[in-house]
């Protein structure tokens, strides 16, 4: 699982409240994404990261914000969650440089938003 | 705007059989090619990928086929085992983008029956 590390893997909100997911990484990767999975919508991409304070927008950005202060770790957060941000959220890497699109995926994390 | 079409949905294939997903996409500038694989409660993982240099690339029981004219590609599973049973998706990524110009498409829930 290319050293990647989800926290928690699974949590339950109220509406209004805000949340932070982590993922850690153990390898020194440069290239770090989040990712929300929906039924019927697939993969989309919510923000990345191309190094320490690094951060871009992805597809799915309203409501989500990012930060990435040390190169291991790359933090997500629902300043107010919505139960439309109800999903898996998965972290991912990926080795070597920019032009490497090979992507490894974390194990998840299972919000929901009440 | 969905750039990557993937069909079907769903698929239920006995075991020994072939699996056969499509996907197709608009973009002529996409020049990276791969399929995930995703079990239940986990990340996907990068399965097999072809550019569009070649029209078919193969790995085990795993075959994508290319057709750059059509816009096309596919992933064959020869030989389907209840092992394969597992959502796939298929992406699209666009030349120097990096993992952020990574599209996805909506996932293929497959499963082989024994």
């Amino acid at each position: 699982d290319a050293g990647i590390t989800q926290s928690p893997r699974h949590k339950v909100t109220e509406t209004g409240t805000p949340v932070t997911l982590r993922c850690h990484q153990t390898e020194n990767h440069r290239y770090m994404y989040w990712y929300r999975q929906d039924p019927g919508h697939g993969l989309r991409l919510i923000h990345y990261s191309y190094g320490v304070k690094d951060t871009d927008k992805g597809e799915v950005s309203d409501g989500y914000s990012v930060s990435r202060s040390k190169t291991e770790d790359f933090l997500l957060t629902l300043e107010s969650a919505t139960s439309s941000q109800t999903s898996v959220y998965f972290c991912a890497i990926s080795e070597g440089d920019r032009d490497d699109e090979k992507l490894f995926f974390g194990s998840g994390t299972q919000l929901s938003v009440l | 705007q969905q750039q990557v079409k993937q069909s079907p949905q769903s698929l239920i294939v006995q075991k020994g059989g072939i699996s056969i997903i499509n996907c197709a996409y608009e973009n002529t500038a996409f020049d990276y090619f791969p399929w995930y694989q995703q079990f239940p409660g986990k990340g996907p993982a990068l399965l097999i990928a072809i550019r569009p240099d070649v029209s078919e690339k193969k790995e085990g029981r795993f075959t994508i086929s290319f057709n750059k004219s059509a816009k096309q590609f596919s992933l064959h599973i020869m030989d389907s085992q209840p092992g394969d049973s597992a959502t796939y998706f298929c992406a699209a990524n666009s030349p120097g983008g990096g993992a952020d110009g990574l599209t996805f498409g909506k996932g293929t829930h497959l499963i082989i029956q024994p």
